[in-house]
């Protein structure tokens, strides 16, 4: 069965400071790949996705980015963190449309606070 | 595009009675629909979804949905509410073409069970 994993799960990090999250998929290959982020009392945000290695989409322009180096591994960075970058940060997983899936399965999500 | 409203985001029921969450859809195409839920500080979980084969689906916990085209609707029932139900519950609404790797959520509607 496929399983998703991120970490890590807390995170306190002031501003100014580089952030890296990290999530991983185990149990399928060549998985869609997506970072949301949920802000307080906001709902989901699509930050980015991804259909293969190194094939990432920016949905909002901001100080973060992501990168995929491997099939199941995904990344998300940032250089300098904000006030605003404070969240619970959700990474996702879904097969093809042409398989036949659309629906997206979550890991357990990465809390960020930035002070 | 494709855009989901959920009404209400704060439901309160009585343990027992039942569960009604409201989900409307706007699509250009013939829609696949989910809900999805979320416990606090963990990800989403996948309740049921919706992709053209019967238009009263089961779900996970009890739960099921209608798709009513006429309506553009998709709500989220329960016959009797448990304590575990309290969560918050989220709609969501597939793209199509390039867009059909994405999924369009609703803000949200979360749940409180009176005992």
């Amino acid at each position: 069965s496929q399983t998703i994993h991120q970490w890590p799960a807390t995170l306190v990090q002031p501003v100014g400071s580089p952030l890296s999250l990290e999530c991983t998929v185990e149990g399928t290959s060549n998985p869609n790949l997506y970072w949301y982020r949920q802000a307080a009392g906001r709902g989901l945000q699509l930050l980015f996705y991804s259909v293969g290695i190194g094939q990432i989409s920016s949905e909002v322009p901001q100080n973060l980015s992501a990168s995929r180096p491997q099939d199941r591994q995904f990344i998300l960075s940032s250089k300098k963190l904000l006030l605003s970058d404070s969240g619970f940060y959700l990474c996702a997983w879904s097969v093809s449309p042409r398989q036949g899936g659309y629906e997206q399965y979550f890991g357990p999500g990465t809390r960020l606070t930035v002070t | 595009a494709q855009s989901v409203t959920q009404l209400g985001s704060h439901v309160s029921v009585s343990e027992g009675a039942l569960v009604l969450l409201r989900c409307n859809y706007s699509s250009s195409v013939p829609p696949y629909l989910f809900w999805y839920v979320q416990y606090p500080n963990q990800g989403l979980q996948l309740l049921l979804k919706y992709t053209s084969a019967a238009t009263l689906v089961k779900g996970i916990n009890g739960f099921e949905a209608e798709f009513k085209k006429s309506e553009t609707s998709f709500h989220l029932t329960k016959p009797s509410a448990h304590m575990s139900d309290a969560a918050e519950y989220f709609c969501a609404v597939s793209g199509s073409g390039a867009g059909s790797y994405q999924l369009t959520f609703g803000k949200g509607t979360k749940l409180s069970v009176i005992p």
